[in-house]
């Protein structure tokens, strides 16, 4: 069975510094992978997917994903945190055309 | 947005009561989903349909039982509230790109 570990349940981050947050994935086939995002109190929004084309793949808001094989990993990076970034994310990979997500990531990010 | 619309947005009950969930799109979609939202687990599947009267479990899919009846409309019934059922309910929908769509969420409580 795949599954999804996202390291860190909180990370904090400066306004301007670089976001990194960590999803690694464990799958017996080459996966799809995504990167959800959730505001307070909203649904899940989708920010990024990866389907086996471009190993970068870049989302909405300045966020973008590079899939490692290698490293079964799948960051998620954006070059400069706004305050508007504060939420929680979830990376989740398919199966049997399902989603399997990781038990989150909140990013808080100070002025 | 994709068109999904959850009712009620929230509801407050009592163990041991029925309570049904209804989950409605406008895309046309064959596969739809129910997750419960609680925190520390992410989200977790409760069960799935693949079209009109095709469903399936998910991980978590005790106490609960699900209808399709039409494309449009899948419900989500707790046939006897527990306290351990209290948690937010996010519908979603895949598109053939293998995107899932969520709705807005319900939050239940239950007493």
């Amino acid at each position: 069975a795949q599954s999804v570990t996202q390291l860190g349940s909180h990370v904090s981050v400066s306004e301007g510094a670089l976001v990194l947050l960590r999803c690694n994935y464990s799958s017996s086939v080459p996966p799809y992978l995504f990167w959800y995002v959730q505001y307070p109190n909203q649904g899940l929004q989708l920010l990024l997917k990866y389907t086996s084309a471009a190993t970068l793949v870049k989302g909405i808001n300045g966020f973008e994903a590079e899939f490692k094989k290698s490293e079964t990993s799948f960051h998620l990076t954006k070059p400069s945190a706004h305050m508007s970034d504060a939420a929680e994310y979830f990376c989740a990979v398919s199966q049997g055309g399902k989603l399997i997500f990781g038990q989150g990531t909140e990013l808080s990010v100070k002025p | 947005d994709a068109g999904i619309t959850q009712s009620p947005r929230h509801k407050v009950t009592e163990t041991g009561t029925p309570v049904t969930l209804r989950c409605h799109q406008t895309e046309n979609h064959r596969y739809m989903y129910w997750y419960r939202q609680d925190p520390g687990h992410g989200l977790r599947l409760i069960h799935y349909s693949y079209g009109v009267k095709d469903t399936d479990k998910g991980e978590v899919s005790d106490g609960y039982s699900v209808s399709r009846s039409k494309t449009e409309d899948f419900l989500l019934t707790l046939e006897s509230a527990t306290s351990s059922q209290t948690s937010v309910y996010f519908c979603a929908i895949s598109d053939p790109s293998g995107g899932m769509f969520f709705g807005p969420g319900t939050r239940l409580t239950v007493l």
